[in-house]
């Protein structure tokens, strides 16, 4: 079974841009999370899609934003991108709530300049 | 928010050497995850933990699901290069919910 995969791997934006980050999911799994990972915060919850609806958010501003799509595969968007957006983004599946395993993927690091 | 405190933030060890570290929160959880980090790559999930007490290994790693239920415990036996990475204790702060707090994470050195 194919694992979390996610593209691009690399990003570089300039200030001011957006971008948009995509995620497929294991086959099966119909939940998706995305986090922010940085040096000073640590692994950060951004949001959560089950079923093509938002669940979760995190306390994230309105310019970070997501979507799934019918076959479980999403996207995240961040908008107006500044320095500080700078950071590995993961997203992670998962097949059963009540087990709470997340499987991640390999990460998109974004650097904005 | 829930925090979780994890210790210690790195280790340097030798090849061959056992390692322990934990993770605490003043919170209660009901599942504890661990959680292995190698750079430029995403977290890879080694062990679940569900109830309180319970003793899970993978290999030569060892978990513990704390009694109190605010906090978990890993230990590495034998320690091996390839064992290097960043370990990261997570938990769900909602059961109702598929979203994982992290700790600050572990990092390991090991001098061979």
């Amino acid at each position: 079974k194919a694992g979390v995969t996610q593209t691009p791997r690399y990003l570089i934006k300039t200030r001011g841009q957006q971008v948009t980050l995509s995620c497929s999911p294991i086959s099966g799994h119909r939940s998706v999370s995305w986090y922010q990972q940085t040096p000073g915060q640590g692994l950060q919850f951004l949001f959560e899609y089950f079923s093509e609806t938002q669940r979760n958010k995190g306390n994230f501003p309105g310019r970070f934003s997501g979507r799934q799509f019918s076959n479980s595969r999403s996207e995240m968007n961040v908008s107006t991108l500044e320095l500080g957006d700078s950071a590995l983004y993961l997203c992670a599946s998962s097949f059963q709530d009540s087990e709470k395993k997340a499987f991640f993927g390999q990460g998109t690091r974004l650097t904005v300049v | 928010g829930q925090q979780l405190n994890q210790s210690p933030q790195s280790m340097f060890i030798q090849e061959g050497e056992d390692v322990s570290m934990n993770c605490t929160s003043s919170s209660i959880f009901n599942t504890w995850l661990w959680y292995k980090q190698e750079p430029g790559e995403g977290p890879v999930l080694l062990i679940a933990l569900y109830k309180a007490g319970e003793l899970t290994s993978n290999g030569r790693l060892t978990a513990q699901f704390g009694i109190t239920r605010k906090d978990s415990f890993l230990n590495i036996s034998a320690s091996i290069p390839s064992d290097v990475g960043i370990y990261f204790c997570a938990a769900p702060p909602d059961q109702g919910a598929q979203k994982l707090v992290f700790g600050q994470g572990t990092r390991l050195t090991i001098n061979p």
